[in-house]
């Protein structure tokens, strides 16, 4: 079975600070990959995917992430982050090309200070 | 609002007593998810639907829990007699007909709380 690792847990940025959060992933074989983010008091949303292609995925409000498939890791970046991110960030994969049954991480808890 | 809705949002109820939770997702998509999350940890998959059809359950879907999604549409998760260890926030995602192998992603509901006293 498929496993997910989010290591950092809690992270502190100030704003324009950048940002990179961890996830790795074991499983041998294809994988679709995806990081959800949950607001305060807000459901989860999808920030990006990856299922094939271009290893470095762009999604909302400029935040991007890279497979790097030797690595097993699926990082996601920001350059300058603000306020308004702070949050909980989820890394998801689901296995053998399939988006049914995701597993997912722990989480981040990213705070952002003004 | 078309997004998934969950009904109710917050459940209390006593040890031992049965629960029921329903979930109608977006309109159109034909595949329901359940999952399960508890304070501190990401959603724990539960069981998926592919309209009517319950096409895989995880292994922590107990016997007393059961799902059902009757006419491919909404879907109801019912817990029986429950226990302290089902406090836990239980999510429904859904998501639209495939555009090619595993290309579909999941769009979650704001979820049900479930306090067991």
């Amino acid at each position: 079975a498929q496993s997910v690792s989010q290591h950092n847990h809690h992270v502190i940025l100030s704003e324009a600070a950048s940002l990179e959060l961890g996830c790795n992933y074991s499983y041998g074989g294809t994988v679709n990959l995806f990081w959800y983010v949950q607001y305060p008091g807000q459901h989860l949303q999808l920030l990006l995917k990856y299922f094939s292609g271009d290893p470095l995925v762009k999604g909302i409000k400029g935040f991007e992430a890279e497979f790097i498939k030797s690595k097993f890791s699926f990082n996601l970046r920001k350059p300058s982050v603000q306020w308004s991110d702070t949050a909980e960030y989820f890394c998801a994969v689901g296995a053998d090309g399939s988006a049914r049954q995701l597993t997912f991480g722990s989480g981040t808890q990213l705070t952002v200070l003004p | 609002d078309t997004g998934v809705s969950q009904n109710p949002r917050h459940k209390i109820t006593k040890r031992g007593q049965n629960v029921t939770f329903r979930c109608d997702p977006i309109s159109e998509h034909n595949r329901l998810y359940w999952y399960r999350q508890t304070l501190g940890q990401g959603p724990e998959f539960l069981t998926y639907f592919q309209n009517e059809a319950q096409l895989e359950k995880s292994r922590l879907l107990s016997d007393r829990f059961s799902a059902e999604r009757p006419k491919g549409s909404f879907s109801t998760l019912e817990i029986q007699r429950t226990e302290q260890g089902d406090s836990a926030m239980y999510l429904c995602a859904s998501s639209p007909p495939s555009r090619g192998q595993g290309t579909y992603e999941q769009y979650f509901g704001p979820g049900t709380r479930l306090t067991v006293t």
